[in-house]
């Protein structure tokens, strides 16, 4: 695909459920971020990979939050017992190379919603 | 810390008009400056990326501007169209190795046919 791609669009969860959620960067980028972006409000950093190494995981807001890009390329980021604060749509972004000032591309997120 | 301020948080203007989006940003110690625009419901969709080094990036009837002594980024939209609302938002790397963005609150456009 010529962008980057996240499944599910949209998601509904009961509190207390698990999710999933996927990215598929653009073919051949080194660098993946997750962003969480409230309503209203900018996207905020959760976690980077360069290629499959996570190397800062600073921005997940609790330890039910869990990120991985085994071969280095598709990510997943799972919510574990979502509560409903976790309600926001997750922005997935690559970049070519693994350098600060590289451009990044982002998909279309996937808005989840927990009731 | 670095922090990304967006003026104003929503702005509406009649078709044809030229219009200024502002950024403001605390640390001038950045990479780059990235501005975007995300339609409602919709991912973000990069307009313009303007380097450190650089003072102007142009893209049809977008310009925007850097400052960095001054801490400011301004993106211009000549001739505004109904298809120009969206939510506009300016991004800055941080001075961490990873390039994670720090995002201003953006600012909502609406262009009145």
């Amino acid at each position: 695909g010529a962008g980057v791609s996240q499944s599910p669009r949209y998601k509904v969860a009961k509190r207390g459920q698990d999710v999933a959620l996927r990215c598929d960067p653009i073919s051949g980028h080194v660098s993946l971020f997750w962003y969480q972006q409230a309503l209203g409000q900018g996207p905020e950093f959760l976690t980077y990979f360069q290629n499959e190494a996570q190397l800062d995981k600073s921005g997940l807001p609790s330890d039910r939050f869990f990120a991985e890009r085994p071969e280095g390329s598709v990510s997943t980021l799972k919510i574990q017992r979502t509560q409903q604060e976790d309600s926001a749509v997750y922005l997935c972004a690559s970049t070519y190379g693994g350098l600060p000032d590289n451009e990044q591309f982002f998909g279309p997120g996937t808005r989840l919603t927990v009731l | 810390k670095q922090e990304v301020t967006q003026i104003p948080a929503a702005l509406s203007v009649p078709e044809g008009e030229n219009l200024v989006l502002n950024c403001s940003f605390t640390d001038s110690a950045i990479y780059n400056l990235q501005w975007f625009r995300q339609d409602p419901g919709k991912g973000l969709t990069s307009l313009l990326l303007i380097q450190s080094s650089q003072r102007e990036q142009t893209s049809g009837r977008l310009n925007a501007s850097l400052d960095k002594s001054s801490g400011r980024s301004t993106l211009y939209i000549a001739a505004s169209q109904p298809g120009d609302s969206a939510t506009y938002l300016c991004a800055v790397p941080t001075s961490s190795n990873t390039g994670k963005l720090i995002f201003g609150q953006g600012t909502t456009l609406q262009v009145k046919p």
